[in-house]
């Protein structure tokens, strides 16, 4: 069964609001990631947050991480027509190998 | 360029035929995968493969099948045992697996439709 879900499942923003999408999990993590998809394309990596830790940027994305709560969010600050994709995150379980989960994802629109 | 790459992208099935999906890495990645995604669904893992001449089952392994001669080349064959194989295909690879948190590197996907 799918580890992560995403919430919303779908959102509409125009450009220059900020997006935020949460995830939630179930069970002990090691590391959570956020991908993004494109339409009918493959995932690309865009940050991963370790349990130890709260919170993490890159460029404009803001990934934070509650353990006790099981859940983390992604920011996408200033977005941009470019920004519409799908993102999913994925959690790496405290298993000795490379076990990742991916959620159902969040379907972002982004309006010029 | 290094990278993941698939083949082919578009596929057509007919009824009780097999059919294999290539997946070729030159990241010199130990590990690969295979999930399915059906349409406004997640990711679901059929099989990964951690070392040449080893594979494991993921979530949804029935009526595929996988081999992992070569270390960059991890082909997947659909099987006329899956009854509903119409989906979105993406093979993917990460370094050694004994490191949890390894980034997970995408090809650009195969879709694979019955007629």
């Amino acid at each position: 069964s799918q580890q992560g879900e995403e919430d919303p499942q779908a959102l509409s923003i125009q450009e220059g609001e900020n997006a935020t999408m949460n995830c939630s999990y179930k069970t002990s993590i090691n590391n959570l990631q956020w991908y993004r998809q494109n339409s009918g394309r493959g995932l690309v990596h865009l940050i991963l947050i370790r349990s130890n830790e709260r919170e993490k940027h890159s460029g404009r994305l803001r990934v934070t991480l509650d353990t006790s709560k099981k859940s983390s969010s992604l920011l996408i600050t200033a977005s941009r027509a470019a920004d519409t994709a799908s993102y999913f995150c994925a959690t790496g379980d405290s298993g000795g190998y490379q076990k990742v989960t991916f959620g159902t994802g969040t379907k972002l629109q982004v309006i010029p | 360029d290094g990278g993941i790459t698939q083949s082919p992208k578009y596929l057509f099935r007919k009824e009780g035929q097999n059919v294999t999906l290539s997946c070729e890495q030159n990241l010199n990645h130990d590990a690969m995968y295979w999930y399915r995604q059906d349409p406004g669904q997640g990711l679901r893992l059929i099989y990964y493969s951690q070392i040449v001449n080893d594979f494991q089952k993921g979530d949804i392994a029935e009526g595929y099948s996988v081999s992992r001669e070569k270390k960059e080349s991890f082909p997947l064959t659909v099987t006329s045992a899956q009854k509903n194989p119409t989906a979105f295909y993406l093979c993917a690879s990460s370094p050694r697996v004994a490191t949890s948190g390894n980034t997970i590197y995408f090809g650009e996907g195969s879709w694979l439709t019955v007629v």
